[in-house]
């Protein structure tokens, strides 16, 4: 099996970016997938195979990756995006891993 | 509309065993991997266990390998999840999840969930 680290928090101010990495020796041969969980809520995707946006998704989410490390970007943040956020990756074994999670806190 | 709707959670003893189900309607049921996801209270989420489109090929966690059973019933748009042995660690709330491909492997992610259903192990 394997890791995905994420921070446990990030914290931005409204309108500000927000950046949540996710790191793993395996992110350098596969793909990421982010997914946002609000209280109460099941998780929805919000990037998937690295940089893809699914339709519905607003534009402030993109995703990027380099070597070891995705990062999940949400440009001119919003009260409403706050939750937490989980990367996800698979391999070609179908074993596949979540990160610990990253609380975003809207200030 | 994509519906996954959970059941069969609840309160069960340490080493005995619960059966969970998730109806799935609004799709071609046998054309998606499917997952079960689960979140311990407070926790993060972990992957529990996949199965192909055709129910063919089967995949798990190490921390549920051997005490748990996924299958699907194509008939009938259902998938299932086997719990046996069940210790204090398995509670949690347990999603079900569709994937976009048949397969399972390298692009799985999960784009529809359902709501879930709580599984408490307690005595």
């Amino acid at each position: 099996s394997y890791e995905l680290t994420q921070p446990p928090s990030v914290s931005v101010s409204p309108g500000q970016t927000a950046r949540i990495t996710c790191s793993g020796d395996a992110l350098a041969k596969q793909y990421a997938y982010w997914y946002q969980q609000k209280a109460g809520q099941a998780p929805v995707v919000v990037t998937y195979k690295d940089s893809e946006r699914p339709s519905g998704i607003p534009e402030r989410f993109s995703g990027s990756s380099s070597g070891t490390t995705v990062t999940l970007t949400i440009s001119g943040v919003q009260a409403e995006d706050e939750a937490d956020y989980y990367c996800q990756s698979a391999d070609s074994t179908g074993t596949l891993v979540f990160g610990g999670g990253t609380k975003l806190t809207v200030l | 509309e994509v519906q996954l709707l959970e059941s069969g959670g609840g309160l069960v003893q340490p080493g005995g065993s619960l059966r969970l189900s998730c109806a799935a309607s609004a799709f071609t049921f046998s054309n998606y991997a499917m997952s079960w996801v689960r979140q311990a209270p407070g926790k993060g989420l972990e992957w529990v266990s996949a199965i192909s489109g055709s129910g063919v090929n089967t995949y798990y966690a190490d921390s549920v390998k051997g005490r748990f059973t996924i299958s699907r019933d194509n008939s009938k748009n259902m998938l299932y999840l086997q719990m046996n042995s069940l210790r204090a660690e398995d509670t949690a709330e347990y999603y079900c999840a569709k994937a976009p491909t048949p397969i399972v492997g390298a692009i799985t992610y999960f784009h529809h969930w359902g709501q879930g259903t709580l599984v408490t192990v307690s005595s």
